[in-house]
């Protein structure tokens, strides 16, 4: 199947610093990407969906100003946590479609740890 | 809403079968799936089923739908140890390449 590489797969982070989030599709173009966040022991979250060349569409209640997400290529997706807070310790997992949106590959995730 | 129900955790012997419930509360869902995690790891597609089918078997799994009752259940024959993870039933609208409703999670411990 295809391949989402995700990146970093840990990071730990000062409060009030930013960090980035990256997500490939590595062998297909992918349109549409996701970002979930998953709490420890709960499931999938959808916060935001991110379409080539546009501006994402954010979930009821995730903050577009906090969590920014960039998706200027069609291999590339990135998510910026920015001035994170311990509370958004969390693990974020991407997804990618491609064109014939018959399938979402997954990323590794990333464990977000904000000290 | 969506809203899609899992039992939380479930143990069995290696070698038993294991049956993995879902149910879901969104008539119009068009596609369900089945995701495993591993711990610290992504999501694993596994197999899915469209809202026309009944049945859909692909080797030591067997998915079971009834539309009627809303109710989604996946089959792992001849359990083993690697099979041991989370899984997690999703439900699409639209397809997997789009939007996905995950469940809550059932936790499978492999017991040898």
């Amino acid at each position: 199947g295809a391949v989402v590489s995700q990146h970093p797969s840990r990071v730990i982070c000062k409060s009030g610093t930013s960090v980035k989030i990256e997500c490939r599709s590595l062998d297909f173009q992918a349109t549409t990407m996701f970002w979930y966040r998953q709490f420890p022991k709960q499931s999938l979250m959808l916060m935001a969906t991110s379409n080539e060349g546009s501006k994402a569409t954010y979930e009821q209640g995730v903050e577009k100003d906090k969590f920014l997400i960039n998706h200027a290529s069609l291999t590339l997706s990135t998510l910026t946590v920015t001035s994170a807070h311990p509370e958004d310790s969390s693990f974020y997992i991407c997804s990618a479609s491609d064109r014939a949106n018959t399938e979402a590959f997954f990323g590794q995730g990333t464990r977000l740890t904000v000290v | 809403g969506e809203d899609v129900e899992q039992s939380l955790f479930l143990s069995v012997r290696e070698g038993d079968s294991s049956v993995i419930n879902c149910t879901y509360t969104d008539s119009s869902s068009t596609y369900l799936y089945w995701y495993k995690q591993e711990p610290g790891a992504g999501l694993q597609l596994l197999t899915y089923i469209f809202s026309n089918m009944d049945m859909k078997q692909d080797q030591r799994l067997t998915v079971l739908l009834n539309k009627k009752d809303k109710h989604l259940s996946l089959r792992i024959a001849d359990t083993q140890t690697g099979d041991s993870a989370i899984y997690f039933c999703a439900e699409s609208l639209t397809g997997g390449g789009n939007k996905l409703t995950f469940g809550t999670g059932t936790q499978l411990k492999v017991e040898l």
